[in-house]
């Protein structure tokens, strides 16, 4: 597709089960975010995935959430143990690089798996 | 510590009229600002950038500006349309920072009213 896929859109599950959230980026795009929307909250950063390089972690909560990103391209947002406060919109973004210092361009998002822990 | 900050939480305007939403930042090394907008229920639409040698981008009825001195950046909107009711993020890029060199500020809900 033409922008950016995130699945599931919903998904409900029960306290202290794991959850995968999958991101499709942008074809060819090679830096990938993850953030996250509480209720009546911003944005809050998660992880940041550019090419080859090391994700750079510094926004995840804590050691139950993980993320890899296979083949430079799709990935994967694992919650373990999951707690009521890990409720939120979760939300996918990629952006392509321009001009000779290959800068990340403006990151385009996904429509986010909004995730109901009960 | 937060590096954008916007520190309007909501903004009522009406329709027809301009509606300004305001963004400071506290990093000087910041080299290009953005803003999002996003509607419930759906991910954030970039909007309209700025690079941070300009003071100034214009695309329709959205202009940002930018003052440097002041770390201060605006996104206003003439004329406001019901349409545009939303939340209105601002974001910055660092290259060579951390948190992915893209950092949003909280948001600035904004209604326009009919």
């Amino acid at each position: 597709g033409a922008g950016v896929s995130q699945s599931p859109s919903n998904k409900v599950t029960e306290k202290g089960k794991d959850v995968e959230l999958r991101c499709d980026p942008i074809s060819g795009h090679t830096a990938l975010y993850w953030y996250r929307q509480s209720l009546g909250q911003g944005l809050e950063f998660l992880i940041y995935f550019q090419g080859n390089s090391a994700p750079d972690k510094s926004g995840l909560p804590s050691d139950r959430f993980s993320a890899e990103r296979t083949g430079g391209s799709v990935s994967t947002l694992t919650i373990q143990r999951t707690q009521q406060e890990d409720s939120a919109v979760y939300l996918c973004a990629s952006s392509g690089r321009t001009g000779s210092y290959g800068m990340n361009t403006e990151a385009f998002f996904g429509q986010g798996t909004r995730l109901t822990v009960v | 510590d937060q590096q954008v900050k916007q520190n309007s939480p909501s903004l009522s305007v009406q329709e027809g009229r301009i509606s300004i939403l305001n963004c400071d930042y506290t990093n000087s090394m910041f080299d290009y600002f953005l803003w999002y907008k996003k509607y419930p229920a759906e991910g954030p639409t970039f909007l309209i950038s700025i690079s941070s040698i300009k003071d100034k981008n214009e695309d329709g009825r959205f202009t940002v500006f930018l003052n440097k001195s002041a770390k201060h950046l605006s996104l206003h909107i003439v004329p406001s349309q019901p349409g545009d009711s939303a939340v209105y993020f601002c974001a910055a890029i660092f290259y060579g920072g951390s948190q992915g060199n893209l950092i949003f500020g909280k948001g600035t809900k904004l209604s326009v009213k009919p």
